[in-house]
C-alpha cells in the first residue's frame, strides 16, 4: 500500500535561513506522481509542484527547489532564504497511475515557522 | 476566476442534523474528490467521481453521501451529524485518468458539530 512519511512535525527557522522539508514515500506502482502542497494559516491548499516518477530531474522555482531521488524514495523540498510568508504547513503527497488509485495519499505535514 | 469553489465556507450545526456542502469547478476537469482534514491536519480521501461516476469510496460511514449532478459539481450530504464529523472538508478536481494528474483544491468548508 502507498504511504508518505514526513518525519519533521515542526521546524522553526529565522528569516533568511535555508530549510529543507523531508518526504519519504512507499509505493508498489511503477508509475506514480509526487506533489507538494502549501497550507498557509488562512487554510487553503496551494499546489506547489508535481513530479512524475519517470522524471528524476530536480527542479528550481525561485527560492524553492525540489530533490527527487528514486533510489531513496525521497522527494525533499528546500526553501532558500526563507521569509515570514513561507510560514505554513507543507504537505507531501503521492498518487499512483497503474493501480488506478488517483486519490492523493498525504503525509502528515510539516509546520514551518519562519521568525522575523 | 474561481477555479474550485465550495459553499458554505463555515458550517456550525447541532448533533443529529443533516447538512450539505456544495462544490463546483470551472476548470473543465473530469474528476472530482472530497477530502477530510481532521483536527491534527491529517488529510484523507473520502470519495472520488469521474464524469459523474463514483470511482473511489473509502471507508466512510454511510451517513456521508456524495452526489454528482454533472461533472462540474460534486456535493456532499451528511446525515445525522456527529461530534466526530467536525473537520475541514476539501473538494478538489483534476483532469482525470491518463491526463495531467494535479489536483486543485477548493478553499475548504469548516464544519463544527456541537
Amino acid at each position: 500500500a502507498q504511504k508518505v512519511t514526513q518525519a519533521q512535525t515542526e521546524i522553526s527557522v529565522v528569516e533568511k535561513e535555508d530549510v529543507t522539508l523531508d518526504c519519504v514515500y512507499e509505493t508498489r506502482d511503477t508509475t506514480y506522481y509526487l506533489f507538494w502542497y502549501k497550507q498557509p494559516p488562512s487554510g487553503e491548499l496551494v499546489f506547489l509542484i508535481r513530479r512524475n516518477s519517470f522524471d528524476e530531474q530536480n527542479e528550481i522555482s525561485g527560492r524553492y527547489s525540489w530533490n527527487f531521488q528514486k533510489s531513496t524514495s525521497s522527494f525533499n523540498f528546500t526553501i532558500t532564504a526563507s521569509q515570514v510568508v513561507d510560514s505554513a504547513v507543507y504537505f507531501c503527497a503521492l498518487s499512483e497511475r497503474n493501480t488506478g488509485r488517483r486519490a492523493l495519499t498525504f503525509g502528515s505535514g510539516t509546520r514551518l515557522q519562519v521568525q522575523p | 476566476d474561481t477555479a474550485v469553489s465550495q459553499t458554505p465556507k463555515y458550517l456550525v450545526t447541532q448533533m443529529g442534523n443533516d447538512k450539505s456542502i456544495k462544490c463546483e469547478q470551472n476548470l473543465g476537469h473530469d474528476t472530482m474528490y472530497w477530502y477530510k482534514q481532521d483536527s491534527k491536519k491529517f488529510l484523507k480521501i473520502m470519495f472520488s467521481y469521474n464524469n459523474k461516476e463514483l470511482i473511489i469510496n473509502e471507508t466512510v460511514p454511510n451517513r456521508f453521501s456524495p452526489k454528482s449532478p454533472d461533472k462540474a459539481h460534486l456535493n456532499l450530504h451528511i446525515n445525522s451529524l456527529e461530534l466526530g464529523d467536525s473537520a475541514v472538508y476539501f473538494c478538489a478536481s483534476s483532469l482525470g485518468p491518463g491526463k495531467q494528474e494535479t489536483q486543485y483544491f477548493g478553499p475548504g468548508t469548516r464544519l463544527l458539530v456541537l
